[in-house]
Order: structure tokens, then C-alpha cells, then sequence
């Protein structure tokens, strides 16, 4: 069974960097892209980026690019969403999420999401 | 970027009856390249239904897509209540993905 494991919910202050983890198991991590998306409380879902794991390729969302860093790490099976210069508007709950079919094609399944929230 | 308008914002209807949700993109996509996504409270989204109108594995018939060019559709035959949910749908044909701003289903 495939299964993604984010990590726990992070409080930051603003000009900060968080980092979280999204760990998976149940397939070849090498295989398929991963991507992150961003769901601010009570807003809908924005893409972020993705990495291909076999390689470290990334790819960024225009809105992020600059201040986000999607890496992978095969020991253990791990993605990692570092997000700098935190704002308030960076409070959201960030899922990462398997792509299967190449580098832009749906997502399935999901993680459970991490709570970031920035707050002074 | 390939901006997706759901329409509507809210839907509010009861069990036993058909939804139809609205999806319009900026520009014409291939309808290989779209996606719809359901969200329950609390849990991440789930997929759907994916190349426009093909149902996830595990996806009961009563959901159903269509659509091509700039317009597609989400229509679910018969609610259940499990159903009622938020709704989005989600283009992957470009360089960059976006997500519509999503519909939620209410129960009336």
C-alpha cells in the first residue's frame, strides 16, 4: 500500500524558514515526481512545486519561486518543502502528493497535510 | 498561467438529486489534462476523475466528466450524503498546474 507521511504541524514567526517532510513507502520513491500544494485556512488548493526524485530536477510555481526548495532524499524515502521569508500569508496547510504519469499529470494519492502557521 | 473559474461557488441541493459543476478554463486545454478533485473537512483532496471524463479506481458511477476545449463538467447523477463536499478541478497541461477556486456542495 502506498502511503504518505507528512510531518508535524510547525509554528514559525514572520522572516523565518520552516522545512517539512512528507516520508513515503509502498513504491519505488525513484519512480514518480513528487509535488507540493498549499491550502491557505478556508481558501482553495495552490500548486507549489515538484522535484523528480530520481534526479533533484525541480520545477517551482511562479509565486514561489525564489523562496521555496523542494529536495528528495532516498534514505530514507523523503521530500522536503523548505519555504523562506515567511509572511503571514504563508499560514496554510501544505500537502505533497505523488504524480504518477509523468512530471505534470494528476495527483494521487495525497499526504495527510502539515499546519504551518507564521505568527509573531 | 491557465487560469480554471468554477462555477458555481456554491451549490445547495438535497440527497437524491443530480449536481452539475462547471469548470471553464482561460484557454483551450487538452481534455487529457484535467482533473477533478473531491474534499472532505480536515482530510486532503481525493481524486476524482482525471483525462476529463475517466473515473479514479474505486470511483462510483453516479460521478461522471465531461467537456472539451475551454468548458467541462462534474456532474454527480444521485447525491448521497457523502457527497456533499468542496469540488475542484485541476489542469496539469501546461508548464505550470493550477487548480480551480473550487465548488461546494451543500446540503439544502
Amino acid at each position: 500500500e502506498v502511503q504518505l507521511v507528512q510531518s508535524g504541524a510547525e509554528v514559525k514567526k514572520p522572516g523565518t524558514t520552516v522545512k517539512i517532510s512528507c516520508m513515503v513507502s509502498g513504491y519505488t520513491f525513484t519512480d514518480y515526481y513528487m509535488h507540493w500544494v498549499q491550502q491557505a485556512p478556508g481558501k482553495g488548493l495552490e500548486w507549489v512545486g515538484l522535484v523528480d526524485p530520481e534526479d533533484g530536477e525541480t520545477i517551482y510555481a511562479e509565486k514561489f519561486q525564489g523562496r521555496v526548495t523542494i529536495t528528495a532524499d532516498t534514505s530514507p524515502d523523503t521530500t522536503y518543502m523548505e519555504l523562506t521569508r515567511l509572511t503571514s500569508e504563508d499560514t496554510a496547510v501544505y500537502y505533497c502528493a505523488i504524480c504518477y504519469f509523468g512530471r505534470f499529470n494528476r495527483f494521487d494519492p495525497w499526504g495527510q497535510g502539515t499546519l504551518v502557521t507564521v505568527s509573531s | 498561467e491557465i487560469v480554471l473559474t468554477q462555477s458555481p461557488g456554491t451549490l445547495s441541493l438535497s440527497p437524491g438529486e443530480r449536481a452539475t459543476l462547471s469548470c471553464r478554463a482561460s484557454q483551450r486545454l487538452s481534455s487529457t489534462y484535467l482533473a477533478w478533485y473531491q474534499q472532505k473537512p480536515g482530510q486532503p483532496p481525493s481524486l476524482l476523475i482525471y483525462g476529463a471524463s475517466t473515473r479514479a479506481t474505486g470511483i462510483p458511477d453516479r460521478f461522471s466528466g465531461s467537456g472539451s476545449g475551454t468548458d467541462f463538467t462534474l456532474t454527480i447523477s444521485r447525491l448521497e450524503p457523502e457527497d456533499f463536499a468542496v469540488y475542484y478541478c485541476q489542469q496539469y497541461g501546461g508548464s505550470q498546474i493550477t487548480f480551480g477556486q473550487g465548488t461546494r456542495l451543500e446540503i439544502k
